[in-house]
C-alpha cells in the first residue's frame, strides 16, 4: 500500500486566494483526520470524518475552512480567502477506526503571502 | 487545554545513552499512543498501550502507564543518531472519538 497521500506537497499562495488540499486515505480505513501543525501551536486537530461523515469539526478555525470527504478514496481541505496566519503543515491521517493508530501523510505546507 | 503534556520539552544526550520522556494526562482513557516525527515528515506510529496495561516493549522501545497517576514514560535504550526526533504522546479521552496529541518532546542524540 502506498501509504496516505497527500497533494500537493508545497503550496505557495497570496493572501486571498482559495487553497485546495487533497488526501488519498489508505484502503479499508473508515475514519480520516485533517490535523495542523505550527511552531506556536502544535499539532491541531481540525476535523475528523467516519465513513466519510464529518464526526467534529470543532477544531476548524473559522468558516473559512471547510472538509469534504465525497466518497472513501477521497478528501479535501479548502480554504477561502487564504490568510498569512494559515501558513502552516496541513497533515492529513488516517486509521481503521478512529481509537486505532493513525497513518499520517507526508503533509502539505502551506506559505501564504 | 493539551489532554497529554510531554516532560522534557527537548532532550539532548550521547548516542549509545537512554532517553526517557514523559507524558501526563488529565481525564481516563481507553489507550494511549507514542509517535516519532523527524523533522520535515509526518507523524509515525511508535507503540499503544491501552488503559489495563502497564508495560509494553517493542525493540528498544518501552512504554510504561500509570493511570492512577494518569501518566506514561517512553524509554529509548542504546540511543542511536537515528533517533533524533520529535515524539508525541496522544491519548483518547473516554467519550471522546478522537486522539488528543501532546506538544512533544525533542530529542537530540549526539554522536
Amino acid at each position: 500500500d502506498a501509504g496516505v497521500i497527500q497533494s500537493p506537497r508545497h503550496e505557495v499562495t497570496e493572501m486571498g486566494q482559495e487553497v485546495t488540499l487533497r488526501c488519498k486515505p489508505i484502503s479499508g480505513h473508515n475514519s480520516l483526520f485533517w490535523y495542523r501543525q505550527t511552531m506556536m501551536r502544535g499539532l491541531e486537530l481540525l476535523i475528523y470524518f467516519n465513513n466519510n461523515v464529518p464526526i467534529d469539526d470543532s477544531g476548524m478555525p473559522e468558516d473559512r475552512f471547510s472538509a469534504k470527504m465525497p466518497n472513501a478514496s477521497f478528501s479535501t481541505l479548502k480554504i477561502q480567502p487564504s490568510e498569512p496566519r494559515d501558513s502552516a503543515v496541513y497533515f492529513c491521517a488516517t486509521s481503521i477506526d478512529s481509537y486505532y493508530e493513525q497513518y499520517f501523510g507526508p503533509g502539505t505546507r502551506l506559505t501564504v503571502t | 487545554s493539551q489532554q497529554g503534556e510531554e516532560d522534557p520539552q527537548a532532550l539532548s544526550i550521547q548516542e549509545g545513552e537512554n532517553a526517557t520522556m514523559n507524558c501526563s494526562y488529565k481525564t481516563s482513557i481507553n489507550n494511549l499512543q507514542w509517535y516519532r516525527q523527524n523533522s520535515g515528515r509526518g507523524l509515525v506510529h511508535l507503540i499503544l498501550i491501552r488503559s489495563n496495561e502497564r508495560e509494553k516493549h517493542s525493540g528498544r522501545l518501552r512504554v510504561t502507564l500509570d493511570t492512577s497517576k494518569k501518566s506514561s514514560s517512553l524509554l529509548i535504550t542504546a540511543s542511536r543518531a537515528a533517533d533524533t526526533a520529535s515524539y508525541f504522546c496522544a491519548t483518547d479521552a473516554r467519550g471522546a472519538q478522537k486522539l488528543v496529541f501532546g506538544q512533544g518532546t525533542r530529542l537530540t542524540i549526539n554522536p
